[in-house]
């Protein structure tokens, strides 16, 4: 059974045109994160928020946004994207801040024509 | 660990054989460390994580070894099956931000 779910699996934008990605956790976890994740690179982790707690990485490009409106759901939005927004984008939980394991959903391959 | 580079060191080894993959890490107030398997088109899957009072940790057919000394990590793999064909990325914790550090990757290929 899927614990932390991606929606879509597969997405197709423009250059510029703005494309929210979706997230969501059965697991009632506290902690949901977003990485980013280029062709044969580890995953980087873009911001987090811990219940409502917002807390965005130093250098994530203000393109990226995000919202959590309850705490089963977590959505990315790319404002504008460009070609080299193109990536894997996962999402990821856990139950704390601290050592508690992250549990990664399937990711999101986006594509920037 | 830090991910550099855009090129995954590769390991390959017959189907059967033991798997040894390495990981150095640089901070030394690290004190929990975790292996993750990516499997192609799919997220990270959590595998096998060890504490910094540890030295080594055993789960089924994996264990890991943590050398804090010169602050490397080990990922054995006993009996590699083709479904063990993979990315192995270890990481380490970061208490000051609550952030994992990934390594750079290892690609795992395995022939039958």
């Amino acid at each position: 059974d899927a614990m932390v779910i991606q929606n879509p699996r597969y997405q197709v934008t423009q250059f510029g045109k703005p494309v929210t990605l979706s997230c969501s956790q059965t697991l009632n976890h506290n902690v949901m994160y977003w990485y980013q994740q280029k062709s044969s690179q580890a995953p980087k982790l873009l911001f987090h928020y811990y219940d409502k707690d917002f807390n965005n990485e130093a250098d994530t490009p203000d393109n990226f946004q995000s919202r959590r409106p309850n705490t089963s759901f977590c959505f990315l939005d790319i404002r504008s994207p460009g070609l080299g927004d193109a990536a894997m984008y996962l999402c990821a939980t856990s139950r704390g801040l601290t050592t508690d394991t992250q549990y990664f959903g399937p990711g999101t391959r986006l594509t920037v024509l | 660990g830090e991910s550099v580079g855009l090129h995954l060191p590769t390991l390959s080894v017959q189907e059967g054989d033991n798997s040894i993959i390495n990981c150095a890490y640089s901070n030394s107030a690290s004190d929990y460390f975790i292996w993750y398997k990516q499997e192609s088109g799919k997220g990270p899957q959590f595998i096998i994580d060890i504490r910094s009072n540890m030295d080594k940790r055993q789960g089924q057919r994996v264990t890991v070894l943590l050398n804090k000394t010169v602050k490397h990590l080990s990922l054995q793999i006993a009996a590699t099956q083709p479904g063990d064909s993979a990315v192995y990325f270890c990481a380490d914790f970061y208490n000051q931000g609550g952030k994992l550090i990934f390594g750079q990757g290892t690609e795992l290929s395995v022939k039958p």
